[in-house]
């Protein structure tokens, strides 16, 4: 099947910076993106839809300006979280569409964030 | 709007045994439903989806799901467990079966095989 990564699969930052994750389908094309948060033991919750060339989607309570996604080309949307708190700390996942053969969403094997 | 209970957060079950993971729904319209296994420190990967076409839908790994309308549910099973299936499964709802629709998913439940 199709494949999507992300980049980095996991990250620890100080309190106060940036972090950015990358996700990439690697053998088709994808103008959309979605982007999920997971919690420990809970299930995961869609937090924008990212598409290239235009601005993403959010879903309600989460915030744009911290949250920022770039749809750089069909095969790259990339999640910065800005300021990170330590409630911030997470697992991120991305899926990404295969509209071309399957017209199923894959997913990314996962960012855990930790902000110390 | 729509939604996904899965009841019980954990299962366990002998190797060999049934494999029974239930999954409750609610939608204002028809779902589309789907099933989502998910390894430790990985993505997921999708078992099996209920695209209004057969009620019975038959996925990977040997696993297979029944869309029953009146009961509002879309139970997981698998005659024979294998300790391979230890995971966490996740049952999903879309408003559209196409790959581009949001899917809501519900809280998970973890899969336990024992040898």
């Amino acid at each position: 099947g199709a494949v999507v990564s992300q980049h980095p699969s996991w990250v620890i930052c100080k309190s106060g910076t940036s972090v950015k994750i990358e996700c990439r389908s690697l053998d088709f094309q994808a103008t959309t993106m979605f982007w999920y948060r997971q919690f420990p033991k809970q299930s995961l919750m869609l937090m924008a839809t990212s598409n290239e060339g235009s601005k993403a989607t959010y879903e309600q309570g989460v915030e744009k300006d911290k949250f920022l996604i770039n749809h750089a080309s069909l095969t790259l949307s990339t999640l910065t979280v800005t300021s990170a708190h330590p409630e911030d700390s997470s697992f991120y996942i991305c899926s990404a569409p295969d509209l071309g053969s399957t017209d199923t969403q894959y997913f990314g094997p996962g960012t855990r964030l930790t902000v110390l | 709007a729509q939604s996904v209970t899965q009841l019980g957060s954990h299962v366990s079950v002998s190797e060999g045994a049934l494999v029974l993971l239930r999954c409750n729904y609610s939608s204002s319209v028809p779902p589309y439903l789907f099933w989502y296994v998910q390894y430790p420190n990985q993505g997921l990967q999708l078992l099996l989806k209920y695209t209004s076409a057969a009620t019975l839908v038959k996925g990977i790994n040997g696993f297979e799901a029944e869309f029953k309308k009146s009961e509002t549910s879309f139970h997981l099973t698998k005659p024979s467990a294998h300790m391979s299936d230890a995971a966490e499964y996740f049952c999903a709802v879309s408003l559209g079966g196409g790959g581009s629709e949001k899917l809501v998913f519900g809280k998970g439940t973890k899969l336990t095989v024992n040898p």
